[in-house]
């Protein structure tokens, strides 16, 4: 299963509302998680099964979306947001991972 | 707490072999499935390989199908990541990353504790 991330870069200012969006190549039903990593870093856990807040992560995130669309949103960035973020469908192995959304400072 | 702390990485000639380690503390690894998932140098993730709780079911992402096996050693909290015939392809930084929960038959196939992950660099 292929998955398409939008943007592959984004610049984005402290307090922005940021929506990236994942696309997967068939239905993955709510089988999409999301992961945040800075450099020189492990990925991070932030969202799982589509739209559930994994412990820990701000409630300024959020996911949504099943089937075959999903999108992750910041709802007012900050400062320790600015990371690259990741798809990855749990739906069928192997597992796959989007290409990566850069978020960069404006 | 948790931690997973990789080992083996370095760097070594196409067609050599190389194994990594992921020693695991702060929970209780025999139940838990295990990853491996790796990213070349300034590239995205790729995933690798997934090792039911107790060894049962193992798969593998196609390319390294045959030449990589995952195994684990729960007596010693250990997984494994035997690389055989490697390529330049192979070459980045390989995490263990822990699955959230596995029945019987299906793991959740998502990961909520990495390592730091370990660098392999295959090259001549």
């Amino acid at each position: 299963i292929q998955m398409t991330q939008s943007p592959s870069s984004l610049s984005a200012s402290v307090g922005d509302r940021v929506t990236i969006t994942c696309r997967a190549s068939q239905s993955i039903i709510n089988y999409l998680n999301w992961y945040q990593q800075k450099p020189g870093k492990a990925p991070k856990l932030l969202i799982y099964a589509a739209s559930s807040l994994q412990v820990g992560v701000p409630s300024r995130f959020s996911g949504s979306g099943s089937g075959t669309d999903f999108t992750l949103t910041i709802s007012s960035l900050q400062p320790d947001d600015f990371a690259t973020y990741y798809c990855q469908q749990g739906y069928s192995t192997p597992s796959t991972f989007g290409q990566g959304t850069k978020l960069e400072i404006k | 707490q948790v931690q997973l702390v990789e080992s083996g990485g370095g760097v070594v000639q196409p067609g050599m072999s190389l194994r990594l380690s992921c020693t695991a503390s702060g929970f209780t690894f025999s139940a838990y499935g295990m990853h491996w998932v790796r990213q070349a140098p300034g590239k995205g993730l790729e995933w690798v390989t997934i090792i039911w709780y107790d060894g049962s079911k193992r798969y593998y992402t196609d390319s390294v199908q045959g030449r990589f096996t995952v195994s684990r050693d729960n007596s010693k909290n250990t997984l494994y990541l035997q690389m055989n015939s490697l390529r330049a392809e192979d070459t980045g930084v390989y995490y263990c990353a822990r699955d959230t929960h596995c029945s019987s038959t299906t793991c959740s196939v998502y990961f909520d504790y990495w390592g730091h992950g370990t660098l392999v660099t295959v090259s001549s």
